[in-house]
């Protein structure tokens, strides 16, 4: 079952924050950030799994909350580049087979 | 080095006809994943290599689509007498796979499928 994200968008002001939701009606095993430019192919942001692991590449923080079968993405003094739109990606049991939500487009204005 | 590759970028059909989608994974990339993205819609999952194991075809919509891989390298999506429904873009990823653990999904530029 498709994970719920929200908001479905949002507009920032560089340097604000927001955070992004993403929540699913059955236990998870991991959550996976992508990240998507328009016209251009999802990137990888971050995995967060059960038990406290993280593994991501750039300064974009995350929490996975077990009992809630939530996941929350924090854009911290958001920058122009931070514009996409942004996906996360929830698997039940070990294996890297995912399903994605519907996504939260992020703009990002000066 | 390269990522991974999908060909053509862009292909128009008429209804009914038969399309053929590449992809090309890294290299040493076990595992292999098809999705499908309708316009401003999410990341649909249809299809899944793994080495040498059974394919996780649990997410092909109809028995028109299938989708073959030559080993560890070359995916083919076939989708056969097309739909106007169809119409999508058609993203292949690829990741390393090890056994317990997550590695992230690089994604290619993808193919973008119109239906007349």
């Amino acid at each position: 079952q498709q994970p719920v994200q929200s908001p479905q968008a949002v507009i920032l002001r560089e340097g604000e924050d927001a955070v992004i939701n993403c929540s699913s009606s059955k236990a998870l095993y991991s959550v996976h950030w992508y990240r998507q430019k328009h016209g251009e192919a999802p990137v990888f942001l971050m995995i967060l799994l059960k038990g406290g692991e993280q593994k991501g590449h750039e300064k974009i923080s995350a929490s996975f909350n077990e009992k809630k079968q939530q996941s929350s993405l924090y854009l911290t003094a958001s920058q122009l580049s931070y514009s996409g739109t942004y996906f996360c990606g929830t698997d039940k049991a070990a294996g890297n087979k995912l399903t994605f939500g519907g996504g939260t487009r992020v703009l990002v204005k000066p | 080095g390269a990522g991974v590759s999908q060909s053509p970028s862009n292909k128009v059909t008429e209804k009914g006809k038969d399309v053929e989608l590449r992809c090309d994974p890294i290299s040493g990339h076990t595992a292999l994943y098809w999705y499908r993205q309708r316009l401003g819609q999410g990341l649909e999952f249809l299809i899944y290599f793994q080495g040498n194991s059974a394919p996780d075809k649990s997410g092909l919509p109809s028995d028109r689509f299938s989708a073959e891989r030559t080993g560890e390298s070359v995916s083919t999506l076939t989708i056969q007498r097309t739909q106007q429904e169809d119409s999508a873009v058609y993203l292949c990823a690829s990741s390393l796979w090890t056994s317990g653990s997550y590695n992230e999904q690089f994604f290619g530029p993808g193919t973008r499928l119109t239906v007349l």
